[in-house]
């Protein structure tokens, strides 16, 4: 069946190095994506959003990459911090439905 | 704003037993939706309510777990009887009608069934 996933469940980097942290799904028909920042003892957190219209979307200290041939997503996250370390989680929707489906999750560690 | 509140934030029973988890959505969303994230897995989508109304419960596991949203304000979600493959964090998510990106998680309910 459809699925998202991620190619590492753990990503350990230093503090002040960048943090890349991939996604693949299978749908062809997600139109939507999302990654989520979910730290210990809390729920999942929106971070940043992307359309399948558009290929790179930046924020705050991270930028989402999406490569719709073959469908691959990427939030890349500069200068991590210590207070980066969580699990995070890609989510797609598609046909206007509300309903995220989420992938495994990647826990990053970041090390002082 | 307060956020999505959910309690217990944990707990631990026997097979067999029954638990109900409750979450009080942010003030004013009429979308409430539960998910559950079994240990190294994907979170996982179990239902969908729109005020008080179920409008997809297709990722309900089976008959043992019950979801009620009475007054289209908190929702219960009820697990009798209780089984081992049950444990796993439940979260419960809110958003206003329209959705949108503006999803809110609770901090979660750790269920541990022993």
């Amino acid at each position: 069946g459809e699925s998202v996933g991620l190619h590492l469940p753990t990503l350990s980097v230093q503090e002040g190095d960048n943090s890349i942290i991939n996604c693949a799904y299978s749908n062809s028909a997600s139109d939507y994506f999302i990654w989520y920042k979910q730290e210990s003892g809390k729920g999942p957190q929106f971070i940043i959003d992307i359309r399948s219209n558009m290929d790179k979307r930046q924020g705050q200290r991270v930028t989402v990459l999406l490569n719709k041939t073959v469908k691959h997503l990427s939030l890349q996250i500069a200068a991590t911090q210590p207070g980066d370390s969580a699990v995070y989680f890609c989510a797609e929707r598609s046909g206007g439905s509300y309903i995220p489906t989420f992938g495994r999750g990647t826990s990053l560690i970041v090390h002082p | 704003e307060a956020g999505v509140t959910q309690f217990p934030s944990h707990s631990v029973i026997e097979k067999g037993q029954t638990v109900t988890l409750r979450c009080d959505p942010i003030s004013g969303h009429d979308n409430l939706y539960w998910y559950r994230r079994v240990m190294g897995k994907e979170i996982k989508f179990l239902l969908h309510f729109v005020k008080e109304s179920k409008q997809d419960e297709s990722g309900m596991p089976n008959n043992r777990f019950l979801a009620e949203r009475t007054g289209g304000t908190y929702s219960t979600l009820k697990v009798q009887p209780a089984e081992l493959e049950d444990s796993g964090v439940y979260f419960c998510a809110s958003s206003p009608l329209g959705g949108g990106s503006g999803y809110t998680f609770g901090s979660g309910t750790r269920l541990t069934v022993v």
